[in-house]
């Protein structure tokens, strides 16, 4: 069966600080992987997205970056947080380009103080 | 960006059907309208998607007016547990991107 996992579940960063939050999957071949953010009491945000190892489509200009370096692994950077990279991350895939259906991760609560 | 207009909220009262309304007056013929909710700090899950013609499943019910511009979600008879964010999106089938918006966020009343 499939499962994506993602970790940690919650951090607590100060401003100026790195982060790396780490997502992999399970049980499917040549992903595609999401990244998006969700700031409190607002939509989901499409970061990044990438269609294969070492592809990354950013969506959106930021102090964020992302890389796939294996095929089931997805990781999402920042060298210097910012506090309004304060929110809820969630990790995402989809089995083939012609897939309708998304699949989350259990997501990271971050928080940046 | 999302290609859609929903409204911010909702309110349903138990084992009423819960419609829940989304316009998308720029689709493209080749675009799908599909439906997410997000239940409270957990990743949005998949409800149903369409083209053109109504669809139903286990979970819902899917009806798309001929004009594709406007389509409605109806959870027949509604739980206290399908109190989340409801997110209507317009993609094609073959695209990468999905762009959730900020939904509705339906709340079912006992």
């Amino acid at each position: 069966s499939q499962t994506i996992h993602q970790w940690p579940a919650t951090l607590v960063q100060p401003v100026g600080s790195p982060l790396s939050l780490e997502c992999t999957v399970e049980g499917t071949s040549n992903p595609n992987l999401y990244w998006y953010r969700q700031a409190a009491g607002r939509g989901l945000q499409l970061l990044f997205y990438s269609v294969g190892i070492g592809q990354i489509s950013s969506e959106v200009p930021q102090n964020l970056s992302a890389s796939r370096p294996q095929d089931r692994q997805f990781i999402l950077s920042s060298k210097k947080l910012l506090l309004s990279d304060s929110g809820f991350y969630l990790c995402a895939y989809t089995g083939t380009v012609f897939s309708y259906e998304q699949y989350f991760g259990p997501g990271t609560r971050l928080t940046v103080t | 960006d999302a290609k859609t207009t929903q409204p911010t909220s909702m309110d349903c009262a138990e084992g009423r059907a819960a419609n829940l309304p989304c316009n998308h007056s720029t689709i493209s013929g080749n675009e799908y309208v599909y439906w997410y909710r997000q239940i409270h700090s957990q990743g949005p899950q998949y409800i149903i998607h369409g083209l053109k013609n109504n669809e139903t499943n286990e979970m819902a019910s899917l009806i798309i007016t001929e004009d594709r511009k406007s389509s409605t979600l109806i959870l027949p008879h509604a739980t206290l547990r399908d109190t989340a964010v409801y997110y209507c999106i317009v993609r094609v089938l073959t695209g990468n991107q999905f762009y959730f918006g900020t939904g509705t966020s339906l709340t079912v009343i006992p």
